[in-house]
């Protein structure tokens, strides 16, 4: 079974130092959700692709993160510098992005932990 | 996106049925009643999803009644791997985006 596949599982960095995850999305599913999720809490979107463009960036706290998904496959999302309060699971999710066929299932990879001293 | 309310925790025995009710007061004509499970150190995954009536699959039933106020998972005889935090969600079918609340936190002890 096709799954979502994210790097590093574990990471642990001190503050003001730079981060970064990758993501690589069930093949042919064109839109691709990173999460952040705070311990006790539910999952909050930070940035959501369709194909290579950004559709949704609300949440995602510019000034620090950045996000790109260069090819419309495989993205990254970046920390720098890194605070305290980064400290979280980052999760990466992708779906089919075809609304029109049914339910547009989000697919979740296993998530970064990271840890920030 | 509708508002979900849901409780924050529920505990259970090997072998019950469990039923966590979620309340979406505000939902739309359009929108579909979605729940995702999440174990310890996972991403969520979705369980089942329903506009009205009963949705029956594999792993769960989804309950909802004729207002849409309110729907209810079941999970038939629950086992330790059961364990885990369900998330109500409610949007229209494409959902596009999902905003998770807190989620329920199922314990199921031997």
């Amino acid at each position: 079974e096709a799954e979502v596949a994210q790097s590093p599982r574990y990471k642990i960095t001190e503050k003001s130092q730079a981060v970064a995850f990758w993501c690589d999305p069930i093949s042919g599913h064109a839109t691709l959700y990173w999460y952040r999720q705070i311990l006790g809490q539910g999952p909050e979107l930070l940035v959501q692709f369709q194909d290579e463009s950004v559709v949704d960036d609300s949440q995602l706290p510019k000034d620090r993160f950045s996000a790109e998904r260069l090819k419309g496959v495989d993205s990254t999302l970046k920390i720098q510098p890194a605070e305290l309060g980064d400290s979280a699971m980052y999760l990466c999710a992708s779906s089919l992005g075809d609304a029109s066929s049914g339910y547009n299932e989000q697919f979740f990879g296993p998530g970064t932990r990271l840890t920030v001293l | 996106l509708a508002k979900t309310t849901q409780p924050i925790s529920m505990d259970s025995y090997e072998g019950q049925e469990v039923n966590i009710t979620c309340s979406h007061n505000n939902i739309a004509t359009n929108d579909y009643i979605t729940w995702y499970q999440q174990f310890p150190s996972q991403g969520p995954r979705f369980i089942i999803q329903g506009y009205k009536t009963k949705v029956t699959n594999e792993v769960a039933s989804l309950f909802i009644p004729a207002d849409r106020k309110s729907s209810t998972l079941s999970l038939p005889r629950v086992s330790l791997s059961d364990t885990a935090v369900y998330y109500c969600l409610v949007g229209d079918r494409g959902f596009q985006k999902l905003v998770f609340g807190t989620g329920t936190r199922l314990l199921v002890s031997p």
